[in-house]
C-alpha cells in the first residue's frame, strides 16, 4: 500500500546544531513529494517540493530535502537551526491519484 | 492516535448545486481546524482557519460567500460549497489540532462539479 513514514516523531536539537528529519515513502514509483512545517496555532506552509529533475531541492527558510529512490526517502536538512524552527514538519506525497498523503509529523525541539 | 474523519470522500455534483463537507475530530476536542484546497499535482493551499464558535478566518483571495465554513461545536467543521462550478472540481483537505498539540488530517474530499 501507498503511504508516508515519518520515522521520528519528536526530535531535540541545539541551536545553530545541523537537523535531518527523516521522510520515508512506498511506492512502485516516484510520487511528488513535499515538505510543510507548522507552527503553533498556525496552518500548514510549504517548505519544499520535488517532481523531477534534480534530487537536490532548496526551499524557503534555508531548508533542503534529497530525493534518493534507491531508499525511496527525502529527507529533510537544514545546516544550522535556529529557534524560530521550532515547530511540527511534516512529509507528504502524491501518489498518481491526486490525493495527498501525510506522514504523520516530526516535532522539532530547539534547546539554547 | 487522534482521528479525523472527513466525509465524503467523493462527491460529483451538478453545476449550480451547493456541497457540504464533513470534518470531524472523532476522539479528541479540536479547538482549531483548517480547510485546504489542493489542485492536481500543487501544494495545498490554505482556505480558511475556523475556531469553534466564532467566524472562520479566510485567506485572501477566498471567497467567503463561496466557501461557506462553520464550526459548531469541537468536534465537527463544514465546508460548503456554494453554487459550485467546474473550477471548483479540486481536492479539498481538513486539518485538527488542539492548542500547542499536533496537526491532523482528514482523509480529504475529492469534489468534481460536471
Amino acid at each position: 500500500a501507498q503511504s508516508v513514514t515519518q520515522p521520528d516523531i519528536h526530535i531535540t536539537v541545539s541551536e545553530g546544531a545541523s537537523l535531518e528529519l527523516r521522510c520515508n515513502y512506498s511506492y512502485g514509483a516516484t510520487p511528488y513529494l513535499f515538505w510543510y512545517v507548522q507552527s503553533p496555532g498556525q496552518g500548514l506552509q510549504l517548505l519544499l517540493k520535488y517532481f523531477s529533475g534534480d534530487t537536490l531541492v532548496q526551499g524557503i527558510k534555508g531548508f533542503e530535502a534529497e530525493f534518493k529512490r534507491s531508499q525511496s526517502s527525502f529527507n529533510l536538512r537544514k545546516p544550522s537551526v535556529h529557534w524560530s524552527d521550532a515547530a511540527e514538519y511534516f512529509c507528504a506525497a502524491h501518489f498518481g491519484n491526486e490525493k495527498l498523503t501525510f506522514g504523520t509529523g516530526t516535532r522539532l525541539t530547539i534547546i539554547p | 492516535g487522534a482521528v479525523v474523519s472527513q466525509h465524503p470522500s467523493w462527491v460529483i455534483c451538478k453545476s449550480g448545486t451547493s456541497v457540504k463537507i464533513e470534518c470531524r475530530s472523532l476522539d479528541f476536542q479540536a479547538t482549531t481546524m483548517f480547510w485546504y484546497r489542493q489542485f492536481p499535482k500543487q501544494s495545498l493551499m490554505l482556505m480558511a482557519t475556523s475556531n469553534e464558535g466564532s467566524k472562520a478566518t479566510y485567506e485572501q483571495g477566498v471567497e467567503k460567500d463561496k466557501f461557506l465554513i462553520n464550526h459548531a461545536s469541537l468536534t465537527l467543521s463544514t465546508l460548503t460549497v456554494t453554487s459550485a462550478h467546474p473550477e471548483d472540481s479540486s481536492f479539498y483537505i481538513c486539518s485538527a489540532t488542539i492548542i500547542n498539540e499536533k496537526l491532523f488530517f482528514g482523509s480529504g474530499t475529492q469534489l468534481s462539479v460536471l
